[in-house]
């Protein structure tokens, strides 16, 4: 089976830096995947981990510990509009499809 | 480009009934998965299609059924519909299955089922 665990909510202070995290335990692993929801609309792709290490995108960095089983999304500069679910999604195999954990409720504040 | 397209966006639907959804994918991508989401469960896989075959299949009961189209398009089936049906039905399109690209999502049907 799998499972992927990340934290159900945070809080974060607008400018500030914030880390999610996710753990999963998957049979075999075809990479990991970052989404951002905002409330009422769909999830939109924001990063892809397939070899340990860690991959920036401007505001946004995902790293991923392949051994541990481990990954991060951090968010530096927070804005307002940051303020959604983030879900991480990991494919155990090639052929298999995405599951996904139950998503991290970001709440940026003032 | 056009994103992935699902209609209707909202529906309401009585005990018993059933309803169908549909879901256009991003032109040129032959992959299209179904989830449900609920606040409680996230994301739940409900199938995979790719060239018109069922590639796999969640845990969800025999009510819950789909296919897709020569174009790729492909729709949802739920029959004799029960109160926890009541979800946000997401459809992604993706170059291929096992694509690095992962997935595009359309909006959503939101089902209600009274």
């Amino acid at each position: 089976g799998q499972n992927i665990d990340q934290p159900t909510e945070m809080t974060a202070t607008e400018g500030a830096i914030v880390q999610i995290n996710c753990t999963y335990q998957t049979s075999g692993f075809n990479g990991l995947f970052w989404y951002q929801q905002h409330a009422g609309e769909a999830p939109t792709f924001l990063s892809y981990n397939v070899l340990d290490g860690l991959e920036e995108k401007g505001r946004f960095s995902s790293f991923l510990s392949r051994s541990k089983g481990y990954s991060y999304l951090l968010l530096k500069e927070l804005q307002m509009k940051d303020s959604a679910s983030y879900l991480c999604a990991v494919r155990g195999t090639r052929d298999t499809p995405l599951v996904f954990g139950k998503g991290t409720r970001l709440s940026v504040i003032a | 480009k056009a994103g992935v397209t699902q209609t209707p966006r909202y529906l309401i639907k009585t005990r018993g009934q059933q309803v169908t959804l549909s879901c256009s994918p991003i032109s040129g991508h032959r992959s299209v998965s179904w989830y449900q989401q609920t606040p409680g469960q996230g994301l739940q896989f409900l199938f995979e299609y790719f060239s018109e075959t069922q590639r796999n299949k969640g845990n969800f009961p025999g009510r819950f059924s789909g296919r897709q189209f020569s174009n790729s398009r492909s729709e949802m089936n739920v029959s004799t519909l029960e109160l926890g049906d009541s979800a946000l039905y997401l459809c992604a399109s993706s170059l291929s299955t096992g694509s690095g690209d992962g997935y595009t999502f359309g909006s959503g049907t939101r089902l209600t089922v009274v």
